[in-house]
């Protein structure tokens, strides 16, 4: 199906384990991004991408790591899960466009994660 | 990205109009103003976007003030649907990638 998808939708971890959030979308957007919201809060850019292999920081990168080997993945590892990054996880995807007026940002439906 | 001030919520009952305010007082000339909305459980979803002209489309109304420091999104008719957390975001124009910066939103309550 078309669109943007994400697994796991919901997933419990204890404190260090590695967990990886698998996102996919079929449009072959260039950009590709991961927020985060924790409960009762907006959302808050963890990495973004602009095309595979190129990567970059948002506001709160520390903890996570990210590849974009396939233009249409991009997933996020948290190398050793800390109860702090219990949050739900969106991963986005846009066209680029050269000026703000274009590309508007489709969202997935969310990844659940619980660090115990 | 310039800052913008929504109300924490509002309520509305269905079927009347809706109209969100967004305050960006501090907004610049080639900011672009997106407005994003968050059903429950779900992602956010694009409704509409504007740079100087007021904008139309089949999900809402965006009017913008003269000075372009305030906004407001309009439901011409809420439903029971629309009850969500709405987001005014400023994208700057050289923005590649449609980067936006989410703040609290309004959280929109619907009455029956």
């Amino acid at each position: 199906d078309a669109g943007i998808t994400q697994s796991p939708r919901y997933k419990i971890t204890e404190t260090g384990r590695q967990v990886t959030l698998m996102c996919h979308q079929t449009w072959s957007h260039s950009y590709m991004f991961w927020y985060r919201q924790d409960l009762g809060h907006g959302l808050r850019l963890i990495y973004y991408s602009a095309a595979a292999d190129i990567t970059d920081k948002g506001e709160v990168p520390d903890g996570y790591v990210v590849s974009r080997s396939k233009t249409e993945n991009f997933p996020l590892t948290l190398e050793s899960a800390t109860r702090s990054q219990t949050s739900v996880y969106f991963c986005a995807s846009s066209e680029f466009g050269r000026t703000a007026n274009t590309g508007e940002l489709f969202f997935g439906e969310g990844s659940r994660l619980t660090v115990l | 990205d310039a800052k913008t001030t929504q109300p924490n919520s509002m309520e509305s009952n269905e079927e009347e109009p809706v109209h969100l305010p967004c305050n960006h007082s501090t907004i610049s000339g080639t900011d672009y103003i997106h407005w994003y909305r968050q059903l429950p459980s779900q992602g956010p979803e694009y409704v509409i976007h504007g740079l100087t002209s007021n904008v139309n489309n089949r999900m809402a109304s965006l009017a913008i003030a003269e000075d372009r420091k305030s906004s407001t999104l309009i439901l011409h008719r809420a439903t029971l649907r629309d009850a969500a957390v709405y987001y005014c975001i400023l994208r700057e124009a050289n923005n590649a990638g449609n980067m936006l910066t989410f703040g609290g939103g309004t959280r929109l309550m619907v009455k029956p």
